[in-house]
């Protein structure tokens, strides 16, 4: 059973670009979630999506991100027009279901912005 | 309310030590408080949860001790090693909703 899968590892983009991150969630998992890391910082939630559902996007800027999790295929995290504070790791993490608490990482996109 | 406060930022221990690392909560209605470890370039791991029906768990030379009423809880690493160095993520969560992360603590275990 494969772990959560996130791709790209890591991603350059310049200034005014757009950056799409991909997450496969574990076999069976149906809730994803996406947090970001700073250097020295501790995880920030983004945003807590089900399939074809976002339960819970407060944590994530009002402007330019959005994320995805269709009924096929990787949740989508898209970051539009990207500016240097954009410059993280950006993690994914899932979990079978709301009563099931256990929730697995992947590995990260580490995103830089020049 | 949905902070979870951990501490210390960093850490260091010799070899074959105790590690504590503690954190605080304000939010009653959490209800399932896990520890994650994290090394450079990689993505948290899991290490050890409990639930607030419970006091202490253990797992091999990794203890969560649970004060419920102070709303605390701690990670103990036993007979520390030098491969157990890394920034562990305290985090906590109300049912239905995300895990809530402290700040982490970087612990370096010297030879």
């Amino acid at each position: 059973n494969a772990g959560v899968m996130q791709n790209p590892r890591h991603l350059v983009r310049r200034r005014g670009q757009e950056a799409r991150l991909r997450c496969s969630p574990m076999k069976g998992h149906s809730h994803v979630y996406w947090y970001r890391q700073l250097p020295e910082e501790g995880l920030k939630f983004m945003v807590y999506l089900q399939k074809e559902n976002i339960i819970d996007e407060s944590g994530m800027p009002k402007e330019r991100f959005s994320a995805e999790f269709p009924k096929e295929g990787p949740s989508i995290l898209r970051i539009q027009q990207v500016v240097r504070g954009d410059s993280a790791a950006y993690f994914c993490a899932s979990s079978p279901g709301t009563m099931n608490t256990e929730a697995f990482f992947g590995q990260g996109t580490r995103l830089t912005v020049v | 309310q949905q902070q979870v406060k951990q501490s210390p930022q960093s850490l260091i221990v010799q070899k074959g030590g105790i590690s504590i690392i503690n954190c605080a909560y304000e939010n009653t209605a959490f209800d399932y408080f896990p520890w994650y470890q994290q090394f450079p370039g990689k993505g948290p791991a899991l290490l050890i949860a409990i639930r607030p029906d419970v006091s202490e768990k253990k797992e091999g030379r990794f203890t969560i001790s649970f004060n419920k009423s102070a709303k605390q809880f701690s990670l103990h690493i036993m007979d520390s090693q030098p491969g157990d160095s890394a920034t562990y993520f305290c985090a906590a969560r109300i049912v239905g909703t995300a895990l809530i992360f402290g700040k982490g603590t970087t612990l370096s275990v010297s030879s």
